[in-house]
């Protein structure tokens, strides 16, 4: 079974402060996995996702994840928080198609001027 | 141009009562989700239509039921209202079947609030 584990369901940083949210993964193959964010009263949309090219992967509004397969993990990191980056924030994962995606429990970021 | 767009964006309602909410993407995509959003923003996958045709079916009531009646559009239909069907409910769609590296686009949300 496949799932994603986002410790941290609120994080604080100061404008300015490197953001990072932390996500791990179990799957039993190596899976595709996705960062999303959500915008208050709005839909989810895609930050970045890993495919396998590429373990280090930029995304929009500049905002990378590293896949480490050693630790499971799937962090984002921006080396500077903008008060425009509150938001929530999902991991997922799925594996081939026809397979689900299961997202993460959110993890929600305040940003303090 | 809305690319998954829903309706309606509020719904609120008495338990027992019947609804419906209404998803479209016009962005020829082949595969189509709803999702539940309860309020400490979990979310959960409740239905996949792939080309019209049902490929994920989780643990759903069956009070639930979605209708593909092209592949444009997925709209789904809660009979019997309850307390605990407050949520925001969520459209999204993706390229190809579900899973695999496909991005899916969301819709902006049916906030249902059953009183």
């Amino acid at each position: 079974a496949q799932s994603v584990t986002q410790l941290g369901s609120h994080v604080s940083v100061s404008e300015g402060a490197l953001v990072l949210l932390r996500c791990n993964y179990s799957s039993s193959v190596p899976p595709y996995l996705f960062w999303y964010v959500q915008y208050p009263n709005q839909g989810l949309q895609l930050l970045l996702k890993y495919t396998s090219a590429a373990t280090l992967v930029k995304g929009i509004n500049g905002f990378e994840a590293e896949f480490k397969k050693s630790e499971t993990s799937f962090h984002l990191t921006k080396p500077s928080a903008h008060m425009s980056d509150a938001a929530e924030y999902f991991c997922a994962v799925t594996k081939e198609p026809g397979n689900q995606f299961y997202f993460g429990t959110g993890t929600s970021l305040t940003v303090i001027p | 141009d809305t690319a998954v767009s829903q309706t309606p964006k509020y719904l609120v309602t008495q338990m027992g009562n019947d609804k419906s909410i209404k998803c479209e993407q016009n962005l020829g995509h082949d595969t189509m989700y709803w999702y539940k959003q309860d309020s400490k923003k979990f979310l959960k996958i409740m239905f996949s239509y792939n080309n019209k045709e049902l490929i994920i079916n989780e643990t759903v009531p069956n009070r639930f039921s979605p209708k593909s009646p092209d592949k444009a559009h997925l709209n789904l239909h809660i009979n019997s209202l309850e307390l605990g069907d407050s949520a925001v409910y969520f459209c999204a769609s993706s390229p190809g079947l579900a899973g695999g590296i496909d991005t899916q686009y969301f819709g902006p949300g049916t906030r249902l609030t059953v009183l």
